[in-house]
């Protein structure tokens, strides 16, 4: 029940396109469609911004897109923004909990 | 528009409960496709996923921390809490209740900071 491993930090330029992923294990992200993405500005709530792998719920950009391979999931943010420089986590269902990664600062160049 | 709020002592010593409460209004805790749930950020740190609870009483919680945590419903008050035993500084975090479905975070409420010190 280790945390999903995210890197901690990614980075890019306006208009550039970053990924961000989230490996879990055959028993978390590799087993079940319920992988979600959360946006976090600091002093603010988290916001849900993918959830079951692909989908996006209504208003949020479609700059934003989510995918998963094997044990993998990535979120994939494209025509970067500067109110996209935020704190980044993926979360999934583990069988009867929920089990976050650990986060991934997103820089703006 | 659900809103939900949190409430409960910002400040704890060690060895101490935690007790949170969780107030839902603008929604019914019974809605029988959503869960209730606990998450935690520690300062400088992740969020961490502590346990939810359906409307009937089943009850799910993070395997590390189940043997400290109880969830539990109020249906006649629309709320729900959490308690956490012997609560040491590493226990010092954002709390969050928030409502779930399907695994998924769909609404949260503001936090609360609660601090262990003694």
């Amino acid at each position: 029940q280790s945390a999903l491993t995210q890197s901690p930090s990614a980075s890019g330029s306006p208009g550039q396109s970053v990924t961000i992923s989230c490996t879990g294990t055959s028993s978390d992200v590799g087993a079940y469609k319920y992988v979600s993405w959360y946006q976090h500005h600091p002093g603010k709530v988290p916001k849900l911004i993918i959830y079951e792998v692909t989908e996006r719920p209504s208003g949020v950009p479609d700059r934003f897109s989510g995918s998963k391979s094997g044990n993998t999931a990535s979120l994939i943010v494209s025509g970067l923004q500067p109110e996209d420089e935020a704190e980044y986590y993926c979360s999934s269902h583990a069988g009867n909990y929920v089990i976050f990664g650990g986060g991934t600062k997103l820089t703006v160049l | 528009q659900l809103h939900l709020q949190e409430s409960g002592p910002g400040l704890l010593k060690p060895s101490e409960t935690l007790s949170l409460t969780c107030n839902v209004s603008g929604g019914s805790i019974s809605s029988t496709i959503h869960h209730w749930a606990w998450i935690r950020q520690p300062p400088g740190k992740g969020l961490e996923w502590i346990a939810s609870i359906y409307y009937s009483g089943n009850r799910f919680y993070k395997p590390s921390l189940k043997s400290r945590v109880t969830i539990s419903v109020d249906t006649s008050k629309n709320q729900f809490f959490l308690k956490l035993n012997s609560v040491t500084a590493a226990d010092t975090a954002v709390y969050y209740c928030a409502r779930d479905k399907e695994s998924t975070v769909m609404d949260w409420g503001q936090g609360t900071l609660v601090t262990v010190s003694s």
